[in-house]
């Protein structure tokens, strides 16, 4: 399928459990992007990415690690589950050299952390 | 702290007014400015950029900018209940297309 793609959907897990979320996209978008989403916070940045094996923190980083092997994939994973973590998680991609920077998201997991 | 605030809401219309979500950003350096719907339960998805002061009218949207009052405004004209969800307004800020989000406003547009 054409886009941005997440999996899983849904995801329960205990506190302390290590998760990992997948973001797939099909575009070859240079940036990507995660996000999280709470109530009352908007979107804010956890991680984003400039190319395959370029990284960088973004306003909310801590307890998150992604990677970067391939330009369309941008996992994000939680190493040490935590009941703050409890939220809804998005992916986007942009391309390098838009004129207008929009970013293009995908469907959102939505985390709970027990 | 670069920051974009939005009145959370709700904000009620009656169908066929038109909707006026305003926001406004911090950071001076930034250029672009985005406007995302997002229904309940769903991703934010664009419907308007701006990045030079004025106008941009694109259907029933018009998205204004004023860069000397660091603000950023939507209209939706002939508001529909299909309309009814949460609107989100962006800035770019500090490269490599990065965004940052205001909380939202959420509309209703009742019959």
């Amino acid at each position: 399928d054409a886009g941005i793609t997440q999996s899983p959907r849904y995801k329960i897990t205990e506190t302390g459990r290590q998760v990992t979320l997948m973001c797939h996209q099909t575009w070859s978008h240079s940036y990507m992007f995660w996000y999280r989403q709470d109530l009352g916070h908007g979107l804010r940045l956890i991680y984003y990415s400039a190319a395959a094996d370029i990284t960088d923190k973004g306003e909310v980083p801590d307890g998150y690690v992604v990677s970067r092997s391939k330009t369309e994939n941008f996992p994000l994973t939680l190493e040490s589950a935590t009941r703050s973590q409890t939220s809804v998680y998005f992916c986007a991609s942009s391309e390098r050299g838009s004129s207008s920077y929009e970013q293009y998201f995908g469907p959102g997991t939505r985390l709970t952390v027990t | 702290q670069k920051e974009v605030e939005q009145n959370s809401g709700p904000l009620s219309v009656p169908e066929g007014a038109i909707a006026s979500l305003n926001c406004t950003y911090s950071d001076r350096g930034s250029q672009s400015f985005f406007w995302y719907r997002q229904y309940s339960g769903k991703s934010p998805e664009l419907i308007m950029f701006i990045y030079s002061n004025g106008d941009k009218e694109d259907g029933r949207f018009t998205a204004q900018l004023n860069k000397a009052s660091q603000y950023v405004s939507l209209l939706i004209r002939d508001s529909q209940p299909s309309d009814s969800a949460t609107y989100l307004c962006a800035a770019d800020s500090g490269g490599y297309n990065k965004l940052i989000f205001g909380a939202g406003t959420r509309l209703a547009v009742h019959p």
